[in-house]
This record gives C-alpha cells, structure tokens and sequence, in this order.
C-alpha cells in the first residue's frame, strides 16, 4: 500500500527556518517525482517544489531562494527545507507523487505551518 | 505561464449532472486531471489523463477534454460529492498548474 506521512509543521516567527518532512513507503521516491503543493487558507492549490527521478529540482518563483527540496533514499523520505519564511508562506503543505504523464496520484494528509510573529 | 480557469462555484440539485469547467489555451492538447478536496481533507484524484477513473471512483464521475475547455461531469450528484474540484496539467516535462477550483454546492 502507498502512503505518504509528513511531519515538521508549526508555528514559526517570520525569517525562521523549518523542515518539513514526508516518509513514503510502497514505492521508492528514488526513481519518482515528487513534489510539495500548499494551500493558504481559504485558498487554491500552488506547487512549491519538485523533485524529478534523476534528482533535479524546480522551485516556484515565490519561492525561489528560500525553499529547497531533497530526499534521503536510504529512509525513502522527502523533504522541504523552508529559510527566510514569511507571513505569506502560512498554508497546509502537502507531499505528493507525481505519475509519468503528470497526475499527483498519491497524497500526505499535509502538514500546517504558520508564520506569525 | 500557463493558467487554468474554473467557474467558483457549482451548484445543482441531488440527482441531477454537475458540468465543472476548465479552460487553457488549447487544453485539448494536453492531459487534464480533476482533484476532488472536502473540507480539512488533503486532494484526492478522480479523474487523471482527461477520462481515466483511478480504482475506488464511483462510474458517476467522468471527464473530457477538447479544445479550450475540459469538462468533469458528475451524474446522480449525491449530498457526500460536495467538495472543492480543481483541475490540473503538467508533467514531466512542463510545470504543474492547478486551475482556481469550483466548490461544488449541493442544494
């Protein structure tokens, strides 16, 4: 069974640092890619970050600079390593895997991270 | 970059077909996939490459797609199927894009 189980969220002040992280199992993140979306309250869906099967990353613009994306493969883990964060980065962030020809076919229940001073 | 239109809002009486658009320049071209998302629930996908059911989506839910707009129809709409959809293209090769949403109202 694929599951995808984040943890790392909080309550952080602006320009701090998180981890988030997302441990997979039933299939390997090493050769599929994956990526980080988040929601704002009240808001839509925005993908942050991707991770691809070769290892190469993409970062949003909004988030450029500031996020960066990796994964362990001995622990099949992901994850989103959030600097400099912002009052506007306060939304749910979920992991997710992406399939060949691009639906996000397995999802974590996300994790809250809050920025506020 | 390439953006998603959606509707914000559906609303249709139980029993009846609910039609939730998504327009892209020439979306047709491309694979479309549909998100269902209830409240304090993470997405979840019922409808991937324009048509396709993953196992577990009730035969209610069905897709297309053709020039501009794609389409996600849902027949015999029941009072559980009320949630956000949102639409999304991207693979591989391209960025993913996440259309606005619809939030799905059922009277």
């Amino acid at each position: 069974e694929v599951r995808l189980v984040e943890s790392g969220g909080g309550l952080i002040q602006p320009g701090g640092s998180l981890r988030l992280s997302c441990a997979a199992s039933g299939f390997d993140v090493s050769i599929n890619y994956m990526i980080w979306v988040r929601q704002a309250p009240g808001k839509g869906l925005e993908w942050v970050s991707v991770i691809y099967g070769d290892g190469g990353t993409k970062n949003a613009d909004s988030v450029k600079g500031r996020f960066t994306i990796s994964r362990d493969n001995s622990k099949n883990t992901l994850y989103l390593q959030m600097d400099s964060l912002r009052v506007e980065d306060t939304a749910v962030y979920y992991c997710a895997r992406v399939a060949a020809s691009g639906p996000l076919d397995y999802w974590g229940q996300g994790s809250v991270v809050t920025v506020s001073s | 970059s390439y953006v998603l239109t959606q509707p914000p809002s559906v609303s249709v009486a139980p029993g009846k077909a609910a039609s939730i658009s998504c327009g892209g320049s020439n979306i047709g071209s491309k694979s479309v996939h549909w998100y269902q998302q209830k409240p304090g629930q993470a997405p979840v996908l019922v409808i991937f490459y324009d048509s396709d059911r993953p196992a577990g989506i009730p035969e209610r839910f069905s897709g297309s797609n053709s020039g501009n707009t794609a389409t996600l129809t849902i027949n015999r709409v029941e009072a559980g199927d009320e949630a956000d959809y949102y639409c999304q293209v991207g693979d591989t090769s391209s960025d993913v894009v996440f259309g606005g949403g619809t939030k799905l109202t059922v009277l």
